[in-house]
């Protein structure tokens, strides 16, 4: 069975810093991942997805996410945050290859950007 | 119009009540999801239909039923509502798997 797992429940940055938030998983087959976004009060908004090919994505707001085979990881990544990236995120694995298997949601991790 | 509707979007109900989420999609795809997301624990998966005569039991799915009227519609039901069954809930299609499109959520308080 797959599972997700994001190593950080909170992280707290400044604006204008770096930030990592760290997702790995576990499958026995090939797999698609996901990072999904959620604003404050509102629904999920895909950011990024990963199905093949490169292994480093991009979303259209300055995050990135690179797929580690070898370290079973999905970790995302922005350069500089902006208070409006205050936001929940999640990481999501699906079996890949169009296979039967659903989408499986890691627990979250809070991410906070202060001035 | 959105792609993924659920209806409705709030929803105040008292235990032992029987209530039902529902959820229509315009993106003709086959696969269907219903989801809860609690406070601390992500998204967990409660029913899927891959179509409309196939449904399928995910995570947690006690306490809850669910009907696919046809492709584009995925109902959830609460037979016999209970507090713990107080969440955010969300429908999804997917293309396959490569791709999940979520509705806006239906927030549900059980009292």
């Amino acid at each position: 069975a797959q599972s997700v797992t994001q190593l950080d429940s909170q992280v707290p940055v400044f604006e204008e810093a770096p930030v990592e938030l760290r997702c790995n998983y576990s499958s026995s087959v090939s797999v698609y991942l996901f990072w999904y976004v959620q604003y404050p009060n509102q629904g999920l908004q895909l950011l990024l997805k990963y199905l093949s090919g490169s292994t480093l994505v991009k979303s259209i707001n300055g995050f990135e996410a690179e797929f580690n085979k070898s370290q079973t990881s999905f970790h995302l990544r922005k350069p500089s945050v902006h208070i409006s990236d205050t936001a929940e995120y999640f990481c999501a694995v699906s079996e890949g290859g169009g296979s039967q298997g659903n989408l499986i949601f890691g627990k979250g991790t809070k991410l906070s950007v202060k001035p | 119009d959105a792609d993924v509707t659920q209806t409705p979007r709030n929803r105040i109900t008292k235990t032992g009540k029987r209530i039902m989420l529902e959820c229509s999609q315009t993106k003709g795809h086959d696969r269907m999801y219903w989801y809860r997301q609690d406070p601390g624990l992500g998204l967990r998966l409660i029913y899927y239909s891959f179509d409309v005569k196939d449904i399928n039991k995910g995570e947690i799915s006690d306490g809850y039923s669910v009907s696919r009227q046809a492709q584009a519609k995925f109902s959830l039901s609460l037979e016999s509502a209970i507090p713990n069954q107080t969440a955010l809930y969300f429908c999804a299609t997917s293309d396959r798997g490569r791709g999940y499109t979520f509705g806006s959520g239906t927030r549900l308080t059980v009292v």
